[in-house]
């Protein structure tokens, strides 16, 4: 079964703290997305990437920096958290490839992130 | 992208059908009408999507207009599985950035 694999469900981090959220796709992918998701503001991307090393912002990319340096695997890293960005995080990938097409996106499970 | 309109919530009895409606007016020509939902704690799930024609699969149907200005996902047979949020997205299938912007949604629950 194909997979979106984000690293951690929960964390909680303090004020300031460098943050990693990795996310890792084994379906050979070439684009992979950050959202974030807060209630009843539905998702809204953070920056997605078309291609390894490749980088674009997304809605609200204040705060937040991206890695793709393998084609699996992108991050979202939070230089200094700020518990403003205390939300769901979701990570997920598609391909022009797909049967469906482009616009089937799948997605991790999300990673819960609480900022103190 | 044409944007959507949906219901923030409905209800629907367990083994009824739930008909999920969404508003697209401003649809043009080469562009799909999408549907995802979400399950509580989870991501996103991708349902069916559609151009003009009425399309079913495992999961789902949908019916869209003639016109095209709006359409609806139907659960057969809904159950308290079915209970998330379900979000209509419309967008081009060839080219464009092949990123989807999701709404709120509507939120569904089913009861017994």
């Amino acid at each position: 079964d194909v997979k979106v694999t984000q690293s951690s469900r929960y964390l909680v981090k303090r004020t300031g703290e460098k943050v990693f959220l990795e996310c890792v796709q084994d379906m050979d992918h070439e684009n992979m997305f950050w959202y974030r998701q807060d209630p009843g503001l539905g998702l809204r991307l953070i920056y997605f990437s078309y291609d390894v090393k490749m980088k674009e912002k997304g809605d609200i990319p204040e705060g937040y920096s991206v890695s793709r340096e393998k084609k699996e695997r992108f991050s979202l890293i939070l230089e200094s958290a700020s518990t403003n960005q205390t939300s769901m995080y979701l990570c997920a990938s598609s391909s022009i490839y797909h049967k469906l097409g482009a616009n089937v996106l799948t997605f991790g499970a999300g990673s819960r992130l609480t900022v103190l | 992208d044409a944007k959507t309109t949906q219901p923030t919530s409905m209800d629907c009895a367990e083994g009824r059908a739930a008909n999920l409606p969404c508003n697209h007016s401003t649809i043009s020509g080469n562009e799909y009408v999408y549907w995802y939902r979400q399950i509580h704690s989870q991501g996103p799930q991708y349902i069916i999507h559609g151009l003009k024609n009425n399309e079913t699969n495992e999961m789902a149907s949908l019916i869209i207009t003639e016109d095209r200005k709006s359409s609806t996902l139907i659960l057969p047979h809904a159950t308290l599985r079915d209970t998330a949020v379900y979000y209509c997205i419309v967008r081009v299938q060839e080219g464009g950035s092949y990123i989807p912007t999701f709404g709120r949604g509507t939120s569904l629950i089913v009861h017994p």
